[in-house]
């Protein structure tokens, strides 16, 4: 079954620290992995996109890395700012048929100051 | 912005009720794609339709129902509303066919069923 899972759940932080979160996913055939940023009451951003043969993707203070063997995906989040809290989600995206989308839950992600 | 229009951003109605809920998609996006999404839970797929005519289908109720007209703008109709139904409704839309193409989110219409 085409799953992702996210981990953890949620996370707090102080300001200015780092901190990494988790995507394992079971896609098949597997096209690319997207993390997407969502504010509360808001639409989600995508924040990167990696596709199978890209390791490391950055954007800014945002960087994603992508295991295809292992099915694995962290986004690290550098020198947290108080506007990194937000749910991150990680999209897979495969084509069987049509090009489809598994969203994981998310991880809820609250910097304090 | 992301170019995705939904309208109405609120909306509070009674149980039993229907009600329809409005996408104009990024300009150029054929396809669109509506989520539902319920207090902290994640993204759940309705449906997707591309160039008007239905494409995907997913965890959509029967009392739920969509179209996406010429103009490629969407409704979502959502009818016998129960209060489960209470939730952020979003539309999404990408250039299918363009691959890596990603998902461009509207801001979401928050339905409230009392």
């Amino acid at each position: 079954k085409n799953q992702v899972e996210q981990s953890p759940q949620s996370l707090i932080i102080l300001e200015g620290k780092n901190c990494t979160l988790q995507c394992n996913y079971t896609v098949s055939p597997f096209s690319n992995l997207r993390w997407y940023k969502q504010d509360t009451g808001r639409g989600p951003v995508s924040l990167t996109i990696m596709t199978f043969s890209e390791n490391t993707k950055s954007n800014g203070r945002y960087t994603a890395t992508l295991d295809a063997d292992t099915k694995q995906s962290s986004l690290h989040i550098t020198a947290s700012q108080l506007s990194d809290s937000a749910s991150y989600i990680c999209v897979v995206s495969f084509t069987s048929g049509t090009y489809k989308y598994i969203f994981g839950t998310g991880t809820r992600l609250k910097v304090l100051a | 912005d992301s170019g995705v229009t939904q309208t109405p951003k609120h909306l509070i109605t009674a149980t039993g009720q229907r009600v329809t809920l409005r996408c104009s998609p990024r300009s150029g996006d054929l396809s669109v794609y509506w989520y539902q999404q319920s207090l902290d839970q994640g993204l759940q797929f309705l449906i997707q339709y591309y160039n008007g005519e239905e494409r995907a289908k997913g965890n959509i109720l029967e009392r739920f129902s969509a179209q996406q007209f010429p103009d490629l703008h969407s409704e979502l109709n959502l009818s016998s509303l129960e209060l489960g139904d209470s939730a952020l409704y979003f539309c999404a839309s990408s250039t299918t066919g363009v691959r890596n193409s990603p998902l461009h989110f509207g801001n979401g219409t928050r339905l409230t069923v009392t």
